[in-house]
């Protein structure tokens, strides 16, 4: 059984165009989080959401809306896409905040 | 202004030897530290993690040595396998602080274990 799953693993789209990523875990954790890796490999925080309450919200464009319909979701929804959006994103939860359980990661290209 | 940097990309050993990799970080308010593991198209997995007010953790074959007046961090594999070979991410919060489970990542250093 996928601890984090992430769907789709691989996404490729054209500038402007919106996009989802979806996000479920079956752990039974209270936290969720979103990763971006950009091109430096860098893994910095995006979002991060406990019991669908938003707790963490960094710098980022407010193209990007994160969803959490229940404790076991959170989505990913992206707007007017751009090239510099192109990276991997990770999604994450955890229990008590220290040890967060990562998703394989969705590649997204935006050309 | 990167608070937590893994200066040294890559790192190449011999099966059997010892694998350390270091970080350094700038921010005295971290009081949580974590190594991750991450294998190509897979998410960071967990490895072993460190409380400021220790200085050394240790599981199996994975030791965390916490060295709080440099800011500086290693993480010791021994023996080395090829199994091992991966990237590994360090990462520091300060969960003193109210934080709420904000992790700051290093970019990261390839590990390469040689049969």
């Amino acid at each position: 059984d996928t601890a984090v799953s992430q769907t789709p693993k691989y996404l490729v789209t054209q500038m402007g165009n919106d996009k989802s990523i979806k996000c479920e875990q079956n752990l039974g954790h209270d936290t969720m989080y979103w990763y971006k890796q950009d091109s430096k490999k860098f893994l910095k925080i995006m979002f991060s959401y406990n019991n669908k309450e938003l707790i963490i919200n960094e710098t980022v464009p407010n193209r990007f809306s994160p969803k959490s319909p229940d404790k076991a979701h959170l989505n990913l929804h992206i707007n007017s896409l751009e090239l510099g959006d192109s990276a991997v994103y990770f999604c994450a939860s955890s229990r008590n905040s220290y040890e967060q359980y990562f998703g394989p990661g969705t590649r997204l290209t935006v050309t | 202004d990167q608070q937590v940097k893994q200066n040294s990309p890559s790192l190449s050993v011999q099966e059997g030897r010892i694998s350390i990799l270091n970080c350094d970080y700038t921010n005295s308010m971290f009081d949580y530290f974590l190594w991750y593991k991450k294998y190509p198209a897979e998410g960071p997995t967990f490895l072993i993690s460190i409380s400021s007010i220790k200085d050394k953790n240790e599981d199996g074959r994975f030791t965390v040595f916490l060295n709080k007046s440099a800011k500086h961090l290693s993480l010791h594999i021994v023996p080395s396998q090829p199994g091992d070979s991966a990237v590994y991410f360090c990462a520091a919060s300060d969960f003193g602080s109210g934080n709420t489970g904000k992790l700051i990542f290093g970019q990261g250093t390839t590990l390469q274990v040689k049969p």
